[in-house]
């Protein structure tokens, strides 16, 4: 019983690259979501999606891209990584916005 | 202001103590309501949601006022392993934003 999976778990790149973190689920939940966790910091909303097809901004949107590529996939791209996404980033599902959510492992995630 | 409010602790507490925390939240239209558990490194997992006319979870009860827009959540017997950041989280209708919004967490300390 998976819940939500979360690749990969940890990843190191250097300033500038790119990379695409993914998130699966197998609860048959209609939206997902990827925060992410700074030392000493709540969880902060970077994307949503709603139910397949919609993608909405959450709180800190800028450097990110995800695409919900299905129904179980949602994943979260940085085009140009920085030193300031350095952090923890988790996703998470849920049946709808107002129910509870369920979440992955995260991946640790370090920009040099 | 923050959208949900938490002290950050940290609560150092004998084994076997009570520990109460509270929990603020601005958005009057709110309509649920959650305590999460956070384990250092770990994802945030559901404690328990927080009903209108309160509820109870074994040693746990989680108690909502919504004239003064805040809720508790109330440890008996604490364990060793109770030890960890408790996250309040609240559903904030009527912004537009279909997600739950997560508090910066409260640190517990249970000691031997």
């Amino acid at each position: 019983n998976a819940g939500v999976t979360q690749t990969p778990k940890f990843q190191v790149l250097k300033t500038g690259q790119s990379m695409t973190l993914q998130c699966a689920q197998d609860m048959n939940h209609n939206s997902m979501y990827w925060y992410r966790q700074d030392p000493g910091m709540g969880l902060r909303l970077i994307y949503y999606s709603a139910s397949e097809g919609t993608t909405d901004k959450g709180e800190v949107p800028n450097g990110y891209n995800v695409s919900r590529l299905n129904k179980r996939e949602f994943s979260l791209r940085l085009e140009s990584a920085a030193p300031s996404q350095t952090s923890v980033y988790f996703c998470a599902s849920s049946a709808g916005g107002g129910q509870p959510q369920h979440f992955g492992d995260g991946t640790r995630l370090s920009i040099l | 202001r923050k959208e949900v409010e938490q002290d950050p602790g940290p609560f150092n507490v004998p084994e076997g103590a009570t520990v109460a925390f509270n929990c603020t939240y601005s958005n009057s239209a709110s309509q649920s309501f959650f305590w999460y558990r956070q384990d250092c490194r770990k994802e945030p997992k559901l404690l328990m949601s927080v009903y209108s006319s309160g509820n109870e979870d074994g040693r746990f009860t989680a108690q909502l006022n919504r004239a003064s827009q805040y809720i508790s959540l109330l440890i008996r017997d604490s364990k060793l392993s109770d030890s960890a950041t408790y996250l309040c989280v609240v559903n904030p209708r009527g912004t537009g934003r279909r997600a739950l919004t997560f508090g910066s967490g409260t640190r517990l300390q249970v000691q031997p």
